[in-house]
């Protein structure tokens, strides 16, 4: 059955430095998604994107985030300078002709 | 805005008897509803969902969920739990006024299924 995946699963990094997390999408599919999960909360929105751009993003999203599609499988959420509160669990997520997003394993950050 | 709740921060129940992890949704229009599972240290895992029809719909794993319209509710259940059932559930809502396929999430509820 096809899934989405994401790499790496847990990534630490030094605060300041740029991290890039990345997913690759169920092949079909058209529209892609990241959210998080801060330890113990809810799953929180932070992006979607369509046709090659960006069609939403919350106010979480901002200038230090961004997100690319470099090729026909990779999407990834780069964020440029970590700070310890974007500590979390970061899951991408797809979706395709249905409304249901279909979710990746996620990628533990933490920011030290 | 959209909005969905979770009253319950953990249900409890034992093995073989019927469970239910409740919901209820605050939307303009009709709403798209969704119920998720995250085993630990898992992502999220795609239960059931509700567009339209029947207001029972069935899921994966046994899972089915009500829909009711005029309590704004969308309970799961299941007859009978499995101590395998034990994880977070997260029901969710599309945002449908943004049309970008954005989920709102709620809280999320434990289920702790006892042999």
């Amino acid at each position: 059955e096809p899934e989405v995946t994401q790499t790496p699963s847990h990534q630490v990094t030094q605060m300041g430095q740029e991290v890039i997390l990345r997913c690759v999408p169920i092949s079909n599919h058209l529209y892609f998604y990241w959210y998080r999960q801060i330890l113990g909360q809810k799953v929180e929105f932070l992006v979607s994107f369509y046709n090659n751009e960006i069609s939403e993003k919350s106010e979480i999203f901002d200038d230090q985030f961004s997100v690319e599609r470099p090729d026909g499988s990779n999407f990834t959420l780069k964020i440029r300078s970590t700070k310890l509160e974007d500590s979390a669990m970061y899951f991408c997520a797809s979706s395709g002709q249905g409304p249901e997003a279909f979710f990746g394993q996620g990628t533990r950050l933490t920011v030290v | 805005a959209q909005s969905v709740a979770q009253p319950e921060d953990q249900v409890n129940v034992a093995e073989g008897n019927p469970l239910t992890v409740k919901c209820t949704y605050s939307v303009s229009g009709n709403p798209y509803l969704f119920w998720y599972v995250q085993y630990p240290n898992r992502g999220l895992q795609f239960l059931l969902k509700y567009i339209t029809g029947d207001n029972l719909v069935k899921g994966s794993y046994g899972f089915e969920a009500e829909f009711n319209k005029s309590q704004t509710s969308f309970h799961l259940k299941k007859p009978s739990a499995l101590v395998s059932d034990s994880a977070l559930y997260f029901c969710a809502v599309r945002d449908l006024p943004s049309n970008t396929g954005k989920l709102i999430f709620g809280q999320g509820t434990t289920l702790q299924v006892k042999p």
